[in-house]
């Protein structure tokens, strides 16, 4: 159980151009769900946390409006790079957890080139 | 501030010998300690976890040793494989927020 699934796994897109990132609970159901950003060879950095049916909360740092965090279900969240530039390609991993608990389960991730 | 520290960045290791990570905290209101193994191109995979009213924990081959007085913890592995060739992190939490540290990279030499 605890699965966590991301789509696309890689995704290229010109400069200007907007994508939707979506990350599912498979078996279970997500109270909460984290987007985290990770370059290469580097640790994860956590973008903002977001509970079904409210707003996310970003990171100090994260443009709220560039990274449009929408989690719409207790299995569904999704993240949109908006007006992508270069420099927001990255590997974006998603995590989710249960309710009455704190483990945190993690999707394969989706890998983002902005040409 | 970073708020977890992990140590090494990186780790050479022979095939059946045991792997080390060193990770340490400041904030003592964290109350879960898990580790993640990362494979490139892959989401981390939870690998062990613990809390901090236990000193060890011990899954397979994998052992969390948890000091709370000195805010440390460690990740050993026992008899390494070449398949455990990875990159491994250390997080701490309180409430849900976890802080990573910076990773460790692992090369098990067969």
């Amino acid at each position: 159980g605890a699965v966590v699934s991301q789509h696309p796994s890689r995704v290229i897109c010109k400069s200007g151009t907007s994508v939707k990132i979506e990350c599912r609970s498979l078996d279970f159901q997500a109270t909460t769900m984290f987007w985290y950003r990770q370059f290469p060879k580097q640790s994860l950095m956590l973008m903002a946390t977001s509970n079904e049916g409210s707003k996310a909360t970003y990171e100090q740092g994260v443009e709220k409006d560039k990274f449009l965090i929408n989690h719409a279900s207790l299995t569904l969240s999704t993240l949109t790079v908006t007006s992508a530039h270069p420099e927001d390609s990255s590997f974006y991993i998603c995590s989710a957890t249960r309710l009455r608990g704190n483990e945190q389960f993690f999707g394969p991730g989706t890998r983002l080139t902005v040409l | 501030q970073q708020q977890v520290k992990q140590s090494p960045q990186s780790l050479i290791v022979q095939k059946g010998g045991i792997s080390i990570i060193n990770c340490a905290y400041e904030n003592t209101a964290f109350d879960y300690f898990p580790w993640y193994q990362q494979f490139p191109g892959k989401g981390p995979a939870l690998l062990i976890a613990i809390r901090p009213d236990v000193s060890e924990k011990k899954e397979g081959r994998f052992t969390i040793s948890f000091n709370k007085s000195a805010k440390q913890f460690s990740l050993h592995i026992m008899d390494s494989q070449p398949g455990d060739s990875a990159t491994y992190f250390c997080a701490a939490a309180h409430f849900n927020k976890f802080y990573f540290g910076s990773g460790t990279k692992l090369n098990v030499k067969p």
